[in-house]
């Protein structure tokens, strides 16, 4: 049963650079799959931010496409995002979870974690 | 890329059927057939309820069903049940591998 998890720090500085990981457990992110990040500010919607492929390959929301970067470690089975400039706006709950190669849905999803951006 | 529109909440009482739109645009919605579902309890993850407009996951309740109508998509929940209520967001594929949600309906079982 494939299980993700998110970590990072839980307070960014405005104008720095917020950092994620995601660790994957249950399953080898180089077998397949796509492996996405979406975000949810507090008591707001969903938003989606960006997916990587197991290769490699990454497609990214136009509206943070300039700001955002997926990269992948398939050596620790874990996949990243990297989100500079930030400003209160992207304080958000930030979820990592897994869409099929030839499917566009995303399942499952890890817990959230939290990420204020506050000086 | 504009976030899809749901209604902000919608009521109902047990055993009632009730459904939920999300309107997007030729873009999106009215242009694949790949509007996902998910259900969202609080402080809790996204559940995936519904794939490609109306497949339903194993284990998922046939209460759940999705359809479509142009650049509007809907999910439908019979025999509503105190368990259903909870957040609910569509999610639609938009071309170029991108993907957008609309803002998420609070379902409220009276």
């Amino acid at each position: 049963q494939v299980q993700l998890q998110e970590s990072g720090p839980g307070l960014v500085k405005p104008s720095e650079t917020l950092s994620l990981t995601c660790a994957v457990s249950g399953y080898s992110i180089s077998s397949g799959y796509y492996w996405g990040w979406i975000r949810q500010p507090p008591g707001k919607g969903l938003q989606w931010i960006g997916n990587i492929y197991h290769g490699g390959s990454t497609y990214y929301n136009p509206s943070l496409k300039s700001r955002v970067t997926i990269s992948v470690d398939t050596s620790k089975n874990q996949f990243s995002l990297k989100l500079n400039s930030v400003t209160a706006a992207d304080t958000a709950v930030y979820y990592c979870a897994r869409k099929p190669t030839t499917e566009d849905w995303f399942d499952p999803w890890g817990q959230g974690t939290l990420v204020t951006v506050s000086s | 890329q504009s976030a899809l529109t749901q209604p902000a909440s919608v009521s109902g009482s047990p055993g009632q059927s009730l459904t939920i739109s999300c309107t997007g645009t030729s873009s999106d919605v009215g242009g694949f057939n790949y509007v996902s579902w998910y259900q969202q309890h609080p402080g809790k993850a996204p559940k995936l309820i519904i794939s490609d407009v109306s497949k339903r996951p194993s284990g998922v309740s046939n209460r759940f069903s999705g359809s479509k109508s142009g650049n509007t998509a809907s999910l439908t929940i019979s025999g509503l049940q105190a368990e259903d209520e909870a957040d609910y967001y569509c999610c639609s594929y938009a071309g170029s591998s991108t993907y957008v949600f609309g803002g998420g309906t609070k379902l409220t079982v009276l």
